[in-house]
């Protein structure tokens, strides 16, 4: 199993400018997730799905557009990039069990530099 | 007021010693609580993962206990090794949207 992946691993981009992270899952896990990363600062949910076409939103959002099309496939779109969204970016997967999701594996992540 | 907080924020021991993070917490109730280990550059692998009932949960050479009437967790890290040199966050998952500690940051030299 490749476990989560995401592409890219890094990717430099100029203010409004928009593009998408992929992340992908080949464990069948029906919880997605994607946090940001900022130095100093723990992991903050930005957008997380319980299942093929359901989304919601985490504690950080804005800015950020999220679909789940499929099971294996989460992808984020930055709508119009800011030098804010500058940060890493994770995405995690994994079973949901009673009130929430069991343990998470987590991609490798994407270094974002917005300029 | 941060829902959870962790201590240490970072953390220098000798390699082979013994050593204690803690995590504090508002959340309640909750699915459950895990640690994880996140080296640098990469992203964080679960150690543990305790559910509200539940009072310790081992992993090799790393012991979770938790508090609920404190509200309280720990990760004892016995004989440390340099590899465990890594960033130890405190998660909890009151519902679907988890919560992540700000981390303590573990540096273990020879």
């Amino acid at each position: 199993n490749a476990g989560v992946t995401q592409t890219p691993k890094f990717q430099v981009l100029k203010t409004g400018q928009s593009m998408t992270l992929q992340c992908a899952q080949d464990m069948n896990h029906e919880y997605m997730s994607w946090y940001r990363q900022d130095p100093g600062m723990g992991l903050r949910l930005i957008h997380y799905s319980v299942g093929a076409g359901i989304t919601d939103q985490g504690e950080v959002p804005n800015g950020y557009n999220v679909s789940r099309s499929t099971t294996e496939d989460f992808p984020l779109r930055l709508l119009s990039a800011a030098p804010s969204q500058t940060s890493v970016y994770f995405c995690a997967s994994s079973y949901r069990i009673a009130g929430g999701p069991s343990e998470q594996f987590f991609g490798p992540g994407t270094r974002l530099t917005v300029l | 007021k941060n829902q959870v907080e962790q201590s240490p924020q970072s953390l220098i021991i000798l390699e082979g010693k013994n050593c204690t993070l803690q995590c504090n917490y508002t959340v309640s109730p909750f699915s459950n609580l895990r640690w994880y280990k996140q080296d640098t550059g990469r992203g964080p692998v679960s150690l543990t993962i305790m559910t509200f009932s539940e009072n310790t949960k081992s992993n090799g050479r790393y012991t979770a206990t938790l508090d609920a009437d404190t509200k309280q967790s720990s990760l004892h890290i016995t004989a440390s090794q340099l590899s465990d040199s890594a960033s130890y966050i405190c998660v909890l998952a009151p519902d679907d949207k988890v919560i992540f500690g700000p981390g303590t940051s573990l540096s273990v030299i020879p």
